[in-house]
């Protein structure tokens, strides 16, 4: 069946540090990829998503691209703030359903 | 802007209770879904609902039932509950027709003593 594999965190990084979250799938043919952030407290919320082969979802200064070749959509964000500390998901789009990773939380300190 | 609601941010109930959870989107979605979330298990589809009076199983559907009488309206029951639903439950709702994007609820945590 469907699955998605995210590294495990804690990922712990000073402000400013380059951030790469790894997430690679498995799945029949090419679903829709999310990823999804959830603060302190807070429900999940979207981040970004990628719906073909090559495509780049980015918001908020987070970037992740489908990789066909290589069943993968890394989350990276170039310079990471306090404010992104978070849980963050990635996820398929499956059939009927989405398919959650186990989630990975980002710790940023000053 | 979506919402999805959740009646309770906390609860705390005691072993063998009746427990509902209510949900409520104010978009029109067709779609509702409730997940459970556990640390190291993700998120995990308990029951989901494509349209009125429909209910489809998700992975974990034990112990658990849902209702669905109004199309903004998604129920979550927990017919006799136990310690090992101890959890935080989310609610998302998502159009059938404009986005595949899933809009969740703040949650709530649900403690069975």
């Amino acid at each position: 069946g469907d699955s998605v594999t995210q590294m495990e965190g804690p990922v712990t990084l000073s402000e400013e540090a380059f951030l790469t979250i790894n997430c690679t799938y498995t799945a029949t043919g090419y679903p829709s990829l999310f990823w999804y952030v959830q603060y302190p407290g807070e429900g999940l919320q979207l981040l970004l998503k990628a719906t073909k082969a090559d495509d780049k979802g980015s918001n908020k200064g987070f970037e992740a691209t489908y990789r066909k070749e290589t069943t993968s959509f890394h989350l990276e964000k170039g310079s990471v703030q306090v404010s992104d500390s978070a849980v963050y998901f990635c996820a398929l789009r499956g059939f009927q359903k989405l398919v959650f990773g186990t989630g990975t939380r980002l710790l940023v300190s000053p | 802007d979506v919402k999805v609601t959740q009646s309770s941010r906390y609860l705390v109930k005691r072993t063998g209770e009746k427990v509902f959870l209510e949900c409520v989107q104010d978009m029109d979605h067709e779609n509702m879904f409730w997940y459970r979330q556990d640390p190291g298990l993700g998120l995990r589809l308990i029951y989901f609902s494509y349209d009125v009076k429909m209910k489809e199983k998700g992975d974990i559907p034990e112990g658990y039932s849902v209702s669905r009488e109004k199309k903004e309206r998604f129920s979550l029951i927990l017919e006799s509950a136990s310690t090992n639903q101890t959890s935080m439950y989310l609610c998302a709702s998502s159009s059938t027709t404009r986005s595949v994007e899933q809009y969740f609820g703040p949650g709530t945590r649900l403690t069975v003593t």
